[in-house]
């Protein structure tokens, strides 16, 4: 079946300026989660959506960064007044975790989507 | 303090070599899960396995294995006779799985180990 989708693949925008990252999970899976990887680091939670609702969005940055999930399906990532610092790959996963514990299974993961501020 | 430790930053080794892939984790729950992703190149994350924390039974997938071992809070991964499409990044991952309010999941990452296999 068709796995994790994120468009765009490469995003470039300018210091100030606001993007949408989209991602598409595998259907059926109701936990969707976004993470940060910078260079030569591992993958950073910022985000996890079980259904329509962000359950935890510790991971945040800070208030600049926001997501959403109306129809628990497809995610946007929203980034305003973007700042070079941002710049880093964008991954989504998506997994079988239903939010009733303790359980915790394997995420899969989409392409990414690589952003740069210029 | 939840936290996972991959302290091979880079290993290079030649084909058919085997090679061994350390990861230590920290974490104050009993219950917990740990998984193994591979990066390659393209870049996409795959995953290669995942444990429970009550499960120290070791795993063989081939030329894959893994170690668990909790005493050590360690969970390592070996590839036998490497191979050149085994160079990758390879992250160790942790997830803590609560019982109250239900599992989050997400998440914690090494910093990856980038493994050569040269032909």
């Amino acid at each position: 079946g068709a796995g994790v989708s994120q468009t765009p693949s490469n995003k470039v925008t300018e210091k100030g300026k606001y993007v949408e990252l989209r991602c598409d999970p595998i259907s059926g899976h109701t936990a969707l989660y976004w993470y940060r990887q910078s260079l030569g680091q591992g993958p950073e939670f910022l985000i996890y959506f079980q259904g329509t609702g962000a359950a935890d969005d510790s991971g945040l940055p800070n208030d600049r960064f926001f997501a959403v999930r109306p129809e628990g399906s497809v995610s946007t990532l929203k980034i305003q007044r973007t700042e070079r610092g941002d710049s880093a790959v964008y991954l989504c996963a998506s997994s079988l975790n239903s939010g009733l514990g303790p359980v915790s299974y394997e995420q899969y993961f989409g392409p990414g989507t690589r952003l740069t501020v210029t | 303090a939840q936290k996972v430790t991959q302290a091979q930053t880079e290993i290079s080794v030649v084909e058919k070599e085997d090679v061994t892939l350390d990861c230590v984790y920290e974490t104050r729950d009993t219950t917990y899960y740990l998984f193994w992703y591979k990066q390659p190149p393209s870049g996409e994350l795959v995953f290669l396995i995942r444990r429970n924390s009550f499960d120290e039974q070791n795993e063989i997938s081939g030329r894959y294995s893994w170690n668990f071992q909790k005493s050590t809070s360690s969970f390592n991964f070996t590839i036998t006779a490497s191979q050149v499409v085994d160079s990758a990044v390879y992250f160790c991952a942790l997830s803590e799985a609560r019982n109250y309010g239900g599992s989050q999941g997400n998440l914690i990452f090494g910093k990856g180990t980038k493994l050569s296999v040269k032909p």
